[in-house]
């Protein structure tokens, strides 16, 4: 089982849409959790953190589910400039950092 | 944020050569990572480049084949060594937030095609 596991898509959906990622993670004891974009042939971007109380962004909302051990994020009125992957990111202490494969969202006139 | 540029942005080369692939930051930073991401896959962290120290390699990933040089807080380099095709990769450093931030900065990544 992967650390961090994420649908790969893609999602293809149209302008307007609200569209959710799920993402879920196996070490309980992970610490820290974010969302990354990253847009075709370019570096990943920080989008935003995940925490337990969940955390708004314009359009953007993050929920983390500890019990679960899920992690998801919403995207609410989808723009044309929302087409990316976005990753999944978890942070289990020290230095280690897992990256998710990544869900890819395709957003459509 | 930091600020990070690597070079070359993309290469191709013949296998059983070696590439370096310089990063550079505009501000000093005590971690430097480097990863590889290749087609469709997640990112991989190969190493975390140490100022002052040897680098320390993740599992699957070995001195010999990607030596790491870390000579200051702004700057690493890593090579990859005797190619083969299946080290075509984009090759992406980064560094964290710094002051306990856990978000990492990337570079532009470098695009290496091994023939």
């Amino acid at each position: 089982r992967k650390e961090v596991e994420q649908d790969p898509g893609p999602f293809n959906v149209p302008e307007g849409a609200t569209v959710a990622f799920n993402c879920t993670y196996s070490n309980s004891a992970s610490q820290s959790f974010f969302w990354y974009r990253q847009d075709c042939r370019k570096e990943p971007k920080l989008l935003m953190s995940v925490y337990s109380s969940g955390n708004e962004d314009g359009r953007f909302t993050a929920q983390l589910n500890r019990a679960s051990q899920y992690i998801s994020l919403l995207i609410r009125d989808s723009k044309l400039s929302d087409s990316a992957t976005y990753l999944c990111v978890v942070h289990t202490g020290g230095f280690k950092t897992i990256f998710g494969a990544g869900t890819r969202l395709f957003v459509k006139a | 944020s930091a600020v990070i540029s690597q070079k070359p942005s993309r290469d191709i080369c013949q296998r059983g050569t070696s590439l370096t692939i310089q990063c550079q930051v505009d501000s000093q930073v005590t971690m430097m990572f480097w990863y590889r991401q290749q087609p469709g896959q997640s990112l991989t962290l190969i190493a975390t480049a140490n100022q002052g120290s040897e680098a320390t390699y993740e599992s699957g990933f070995v001195i010999d084949k990607f030596p790491i040089s870390r000579p200051n807080l702004t700057f690493s380099t890593l090579t990859v060594s005797n190619m083969s095709p299946e080290d075509s990769s984009i090759y992406l450093c980064s560094v964290d937030g710094g002051a306990g931030q856990e978000t990492q900065y990337f570079g532009p990544g470098t695009r290496l095609l091994v023939l």
